[in-house]
């Protein structure tokens, strides 16, 4: 299977401060991508997501930025609280004749109290 | 809405015997699912996509022998582990799109599998 990565950076950052979560996607033709976030066993959550279109979407508490040119996406978390803790991933959809989605290697989030 | 779900949530078995896991889409139709295996600390890596009436699709390098794949009904996929063996040990998810929003995933809350 395809996967980006084997390891898993870590995040720690203080409760209330802003995370910023990256992501480096590998394919230049994917027109859409998703932010994930899965807490200790169990399956992934969608948090938000942005179309090749887009540079730039809000959510509550969360914004994704995508930049196409160095195929970079984030994810901030504005006043991150500790159930913010979680892994992160993001994911991009590519077009092999019907999608498929792929994730990329994911963040570790610790939110200190 | 576009609710997963996954039976068992934890499974032990023997080296050798077999395991089925179920997929189920409750609140929405599916004609497509996927498949995903995750070790500890790890990405999630496709497996397959199971396509209802049709043959799953496998990944490259995923045995299609050893993961059987079923998805007899647009509510219900299944993957059986043929022979297990310990290194086959992983945490198993399963994902549905809706025809509503194809292009996102909803996923269920995973199968803890150990093989002994």
């Amino acid at each position: 299977g395809e996967s980006v990565g084997l390891h898993l950076p870590t995040l720690s950052v203080q409760e209330g401060d802003n995370s910023i979560i990256n992501c480096a996607y590998s394919n230049s033709a994917s027109d859409y991508f998703i932010w994930y976030k899965q807490e200790s066993g169990k399956g992934p959550q969608f948090i938000i997501d942005i179309r090749s279109n887009m540079d730039k979407r809000q959510g509550q508490r969360v914004t994704v930025l995508l930049n196409k040119t160095v195929k970079h996406l984030s994810l901030q978390i504005a006043a991150t609280q500790p159930g913010d803790s979680a892994v992160y991933f993001c994911a991009e959809n590519k077009d092999t004749g019907g999608f498929k989605t792929i994730f990329g290697a994911g963040t570790r989030l610790f939110v200190k109290a | 809405g576009a609710v997963v779900s996954q039976h068992p949530s934890r499974v032990i078995c023997k080296s050798g015997t077999s395991v089925k896991i179920e997929c189920r889409s409750l609140d929405f139709q599916a004609t497509t699912m996927f498949w995903y295996r995750q070790f500890p600390k790890q990405s999630l890596m496709l497996m397959a996509t199971s396509n209802e009436g049709s043959k799953a699709t496998y990944e490259q390098g995923v045995e299609k022998d050893k993961f059987l794949i079923n998805h007899a009904s647009l509510t219900l996929s299944t993957l059986t582990v043929t022979s297990a063996h310990p290194e086959d040990s992983s945490f198993y998810i399963c994902s549905a799109p809706t025809s509503r929003a194809p292009d996102t995933q909803y996923f269920g809350p995973g199968t803890r599998l150990t093989v002994l």
